[in-house]
């Protein structure tokens, strides 16, 4: 069974442009979370998505978004990008909602000049 | 954002030797998780524990959850320099959020 897959792996963006990030969960898998992983602030959950639903949310701004599709995959949009969005952005699937087994993809190394 | 307390924050030992590392909070949790993440990898699973006083074990691994749930140990006995890595712990409280909060890791690093 394959794990989980994110796109692109490496991005390099400028101050003010937006990206998306794309995970594929593992195949059965409905819930995907959201981290971000920094030297300074470590593991920071963004959000989670269950059934196309934003289920829970981190301490995040509002340029911080995502969604869910029927499929199951999700995308990860930041807006108006700043310096200290530079992160590795890493998506996690697990079988349902609140379920604790977390499986990580390999992230998406994002660089801010 | 809300962190466990993990440590040591780095060790460097010798192939063979015995490790252990473990998290504190404050806080009671329901589950306790060991991931291992290896440069440009995402966090791999390697025990989960969903029982206050569980003693479980993956191969060299073994991890116990704290009899007060507020910890949790990990020990790898026998290191091999594959062991090499960042070690996390994590932990989930069932209340209306249910995310995962991670330990700031323990860098591990085997001298052969």
């Amino acid at each position: 069974k394959a794990g989980v897959t994110q796109t692109p792996r490496y991005l390099i963006k400028t101050r003010g442009q937006q990206v998306t990030l794309s995970c594929s969960p593992i195949s059965g898998h409905r819930s995907v979370s959201w981290y971000q992983q920094t030297p300074g602030q470590g593991l920071q959950f963004l959000f989670e998505y269950f059934s196309e639903t934003q289920r829970n949310k981190g301490n995040f701004p509002g340029r911080f978004s995502g969604r869910q599709f029927s499929n199951s995959r999700s995308e990860m949009n930041v807006s108006t990008l700043e310096l200290g969005d530079s992160a590795l952005y890493l998506c996690a699937s697990s079988w349902g909602l609140a379920e604790e087994t977390q499986y990580f993809g390999p992230g998406t190394r994002l660089l801010v000049l | 954002g809300q962190q466990l307390n993990q440590s040591p924050q780095s060790m460097f030992i010798q192939e063979g030797e015995d490790v252990s590392m473990n998290c504190t909070s404050s806080s009671i949790f329901n589950t306790w998780l060991w991931y291992k993440q290896e440069p440009g990898e995402g966090p791999v699973l390697l025990i989960a524990l969903y029982k206050a006083g569980e003693l479980t074990s993956n191969g060299r691994l073994t991890a116990q959850f704290g009899i007060t749930r507020k910890d949790s140990f990990l020990n790898i006995s026998a290191s091999i320099p594959s062991d090499v890595g960042i070690y996390f712990c994590a932990g989930q409280q069932k209340d209306s959020s249910y995310k995962l909060i991670f330990g700031s890791g323990t860098r591990l690093l085997v001298r052969p």
